[in-house]
């Protein structure tokens, strides 16, 4: 079964860190078009960015020079590196995979992460 | 990056149709073919139902299609039903590899 699962989430103070993963099970990370959304509650969904074939990677200007997207292929594993949190980085953070030839994308149920202190 | 244009809520009766629209810019919708919508129900995760405008992932019903003219993008949903009560997002391709979100429609099945 294709599908990922994120985890890393929790609490932390403004102006630390967590880093995210997303676990990819039936597929490859580097065959799949990966990406990260955010949406904080009651609000509307946030791209982040992507990690592409080639592992190259954009972010938002929302998140840029705060947060690093990676992949390790070794673990088949995208990751989501967050510093310098604010209070209004408080979310769900998910992870999809969008497959081009197959025409479909997946989600994780997504990792809560609270800043707060 | 700006966020795409959408009505805050759309309403209907079983067996209507409705649309939604999602407004955006010359740098987004209108340069690209490259739309996505999405449906949320409450507290679960976004699946996608169309993709590069109008195309639609195996197993999402027919009901569901996408369309585009210019900057801006529709959703239609056909014979409306209970289930398709969601919040449902758009999301377009705006060039050098990012994307942006609209901020969400909220569908009332009356």
């Amino acid at each position: 079964e294709v599908q990922v699962v994120e985890s890393g989430g929790g609490l932390v103070q403004p102006g630390g860190s967590l880093k995210l993963s997303c676990a990819a099970s039936g597929f490859t990370v580097s065959g799949a078009g990966m990406s990260w959304v955010r949406q904080a509650s009651g609000k509307g969904l946030e791209w982040l960015g992507p990690i592409g074939g080639n592992a190259n990677t954009v972010h938002a200007e929302s998140v840029k020079g705060r947060f690093t997207i990676s992949r390790d292929d070794s673990k088949n594993t995208a990751f989501l590196q967050m510093n310098s949190l604010e209070i209004e980085d408080t979310a769900v953070y998910y992870c999809t995979a969008w497959f081009e030839d197959l025409r479909m994308e997946v989600w994780g149920k997504g990792t809560t992460v609270i800043v707060s202190s | 990056q700006s966020t795409l244009t959408q009505p805050a809520s759309v309403s209907g009766s079983p067996g209507q149709s409705i649309t939604i629209s999602c407004t955006g810019t010359g740098s987004d919708i209108g340069a690209y073919e490259s739309v996505s919508w999405y449906q949320q129900h409450p507290g679960k995760a976004p699946k996608l139902i169309i993709f590069h405008v109008s195309g639609r992932p195996s197993g999402v019903s027919s009901r569901f299609s996408g369309s585009k003219s210019g900057s801006t993008a529709s959703l239609t949903i056909s014979g409306l039903q209970a289930a398709d009560e969601a919040d449902y997002y758009c999301n377009s391709y705006a060039g050098s590899d990012t994307r942006v979100f609209g901020g969400g429609t909220k569908v009332t099945v009356l």
